[in-house]
């Protein structure tokens, strides 16, 4: 088990409404990088944060937005929900220069959101 | 987005036979990764490669990074019914950047 958790667990929203999901990373670890699952899909990165700051982005729209805080901790913020947006929403935390052992991408147990 | 080409999508075995499943890519990779997902969880990471070549263990999992860096393998030996879900690959370009994953292949063991 990952020290990184996820909340909250599950979520249902009506179209159109704002959600905010969040998560905590794992000690040692300064890096967050949010995936969104689609069922029966590989996760999709949407973007990472570093530094308090937005490091890199997947291919979604600027109305999916993060913040990440001093703790390293980080929210990923969704506007003007859609039905497509129904999805596991996985976050994973890792050191910015990984590649050796314990620097990996380790995620959380994931947001379950559904859109109605 | 772009995905890994995973294969096989799902595998059907009995216990205690070995397993084999691969990855593809059209572009390279500096590290590949490979992560199991039960259902209702995250995917939990199993093995990471970093070298072009490497092969890595961990008890009946062995995995290996191609030597093109487009390509990983995974193999699990004598399998058991908690070997069950889906595996996922995934390769990441460098430290610090996004992991792109396969579609994952889908693991069932008949005890």
């Amino acid at each position: 088990e990952t020290g990184v958790t996820q909340s909250p667990t599950h979520l249902i929203k009506t179209r159109g409404q704002q959600v905010t999901l969040r998560c905590s990373s794992q000690s040692g670890h300064n890096t967050v990088s949010w995936y969104q699952q689609a069922l029966g899909q590989g996760p999709q990165f949407i973007f990472q944060y570093y530094r308090e700051e937005e490091n890199g982005r997947g291919n979604f729209p600027p109305r999916f937005s993060g913040l990440q805080f001093p703790n390293y901790s980080s929210e990923l913020n969704v506007n003007a929900l859609e039905l497509d947006d129904s999805a596991l929403y996985l976050c994973a935390s890792s050191c910015y220069f990984s590649g050796r052992a314990g620097c990996e991408q380790y995620f959380g147990p994931g947001t379950r959101l559904t859109v109605t | 987005g772009q995905q890994l080409n995973q294969s096989p999508q799902s595998m059907f075995i009995q216990e205690g036979e070995d397993v084999s499943m691969n990855c593809t890519s059209s572009s390279i990779f500096n590290t590949w990764l490979w992560y199991k997902q039960d259902p209702g969880e995250g995917p939990v990471l199993l093995i990471a490669l970093y070298k072009a070549g490497e092969l890595t263990s961990n008890g009946r999992l062995t995995a290996q990074f191609g030597i093109t860096r487009k390509d990983s393998f995974l193999n699990i030996s004598a399998s058991i019914p908690s070997d069950v879900g889906i595996y996922f690959c995934a390769g990441q370009l460098g430290a610090g950047n996004m992991l792109t994953f396969g579609g994952g292949t889908r693991l069932m063991v008949k005890p």
